[in-house]
Parts: C-alpha cells; sequence; structure tokens
C-alpha cells in the first residue's frame, strides 16, 4: 500500500527554466508533508515543508504548494540550476513522533 | 558540528550470517530513527527511538530485525540470519525531539549486501 507516490521517477529540465515535482498521497490524515533531496552516496536533505494548515510554503527558489482536496503537493524550483540535479522525495507525516513516509523519488536533471 | 554518522559505509555477508549496523546521532538529538532504502524506491521506517526506548518499531519487517539505543545516543541495528531480500542501504536519522515538524538529519546510510 503505497501511501505517498511520485508517479514521475525522472524529469529534465533546462538551466533557468522552472522545474514542477508532483507527489500524491492516499491517507488524509497526513498533516505535515516534506520534500528531501539526495545526492548518490549521501543521505537525504531536508528541503522544504509545509503544514496541512497551509497550501504554500517559499524559501528562495523553492515553494511547495499543497492541495488538500486533492490530495497532492508539489515543489517549482525557479530558476533552476545544474546544481539541483539530484532525486528528490516527497515525505507524508501524521504526527506521530515524526515517522515520514516516502514517495519512491523523482531524478531532476537539469541541463546547462 | 558533526553530522549523523554511519558504519561501516559498506557490508557485504552472507546469506544466514548475523550483521551490525552502527549510527551516531547529532550530539543532543533525542530522537533516533532507522529507514531501508531499496533500490529505485524512497526510504522506508523501520523505528524510531525517544530516548533509551523503541517509541515505535512498526516498520520492522519481522523478528530477525532488532534495534536498541542503550545510553540514549549511539543506536545499533542487528540483523540475523541475513537473506538476500534484506541487500539495501540502511539510513539513519536523528532530531532534537520527536516531532513531525522536526527536521530529521540523515547519515550517509550504511550500503549492505547478502550475498
Amino acid at each position: 500500500d503505497q501511501q505517498v507516490k511520485q508517479n514521475s521517477p525522472s524529469l529534465s529540465v533546462q538551466e533557468g527554466r522552472i522545474s514542477i515535482l508532483n507527489c500524491d498521497y492516499t491517507n488524509s490524515m497526513f498533516d505535515y508533508f516534506l520534500w528531501y533531496k539526495k545526492y548518490p552516496a549521501e543521505g537525504p536533505t531536508f528541503l522544504i515543508s509545509i503544514s496541512s494548515i497551509k497550501d504554500k510554503n517559499e524559501d528562495g527558489r523553492f515553494t511547495v504548494f499543497l492541495n488538500k482536496s486533492a490530495k497532492h503537493l508539489s515543489l517549482h524550483i525557479v530558476p533552476s540550476q545544474p546544481g539541483d540535479s539530484a532525486v528528490y522525495f516527497c515525505a507524508a507525516s501524521r504526527n506521530q513522533g515524526g515517522k515520514l513516509i516516502f514517495g519512491q523519488g523523482t531524478e531532476l536533471s537539469v541541463k546547462p | 558540528g558533526a553530522g549523523v554518522s554511519q558504519t561501516p559505509s559498506n557490508k557485504v555477508t552472507e546469506k544466514g550470517k548475523y550483521v551490525e549496523l552502527r549510527c551516531d546521532p547529532i550530539s543532543g538529538h533525542t530522537a533516533l530513527y532507522w529507514y531501508r532504502q531499496s533500490l529505485g524506491q524512497g526510504p522506508e521506517f523501520l523505528i524510531y527511538f525517544q530516548g533509551t526506548g523503541a517509541a515505535d518499531d512498526s516498520g520492522l519487517p519481522n523478528d530477525r530485525f532488532f534495534a536498541v539505543r542503550p545510553e540514549g545516543s549511539v543506536s545499533t541495528l542487528k540483523i540475523q540470519r541475513t537473506e538476500r531480500g534484506d541487500s539495501a542501504v540502511y539510513l539513519c536519522a536523528s532530531s532534537l525531539i520527536p516531532a513531525s515538524q522536526d527536521t530529521q538529519y540523515f547519515g550517509p546510510g550504511t550500503r549492505l549486501t547478502v550475498l
């Protein structure tokens, strides 16, 4: 039972353009959502998060949007840079001590 | 300061053997988490500790898996009678408190290969 899904395994974007990564979830009890970024041979690194009481959170080039009715969230990166090339995971939590449920990941490639 | 460290970085073992994977969390972090990441998948929750006690071990796949954190700092994940299906990257994370809104900091992981 995959409660958090990232249906696009990969995404390729030109430098300077917008990258949009998508994530869907099935459990309406999730109340906190996060995006992590992962480079090869490293652990995931926290990027940005959003509480279920909000529909948008912005941090520099990164913005996360949450649509609770559609059980969908997205991460926008503007402008995209080659250093953004990595695997991006979305994750969700039910405030159960911080246990995170991750999606399968989307590999982003930003071409110069 | 130092981040989360995990040893060994790589472990190759034979089917049926016992292995121990170690995690050193960030100093002062009370919550410690173990996840497992198989190829092409996201990290999958195994267990988390609040201090010395396991607060949620619902993700441990079976009784061959066990984890301890005897002094509330370092944690060891123990796998008995390893199987080929146990091959994965085992990730450890820590956070200041065990709350969903507290950032989890991940270590680089231990890549376990069971032959």
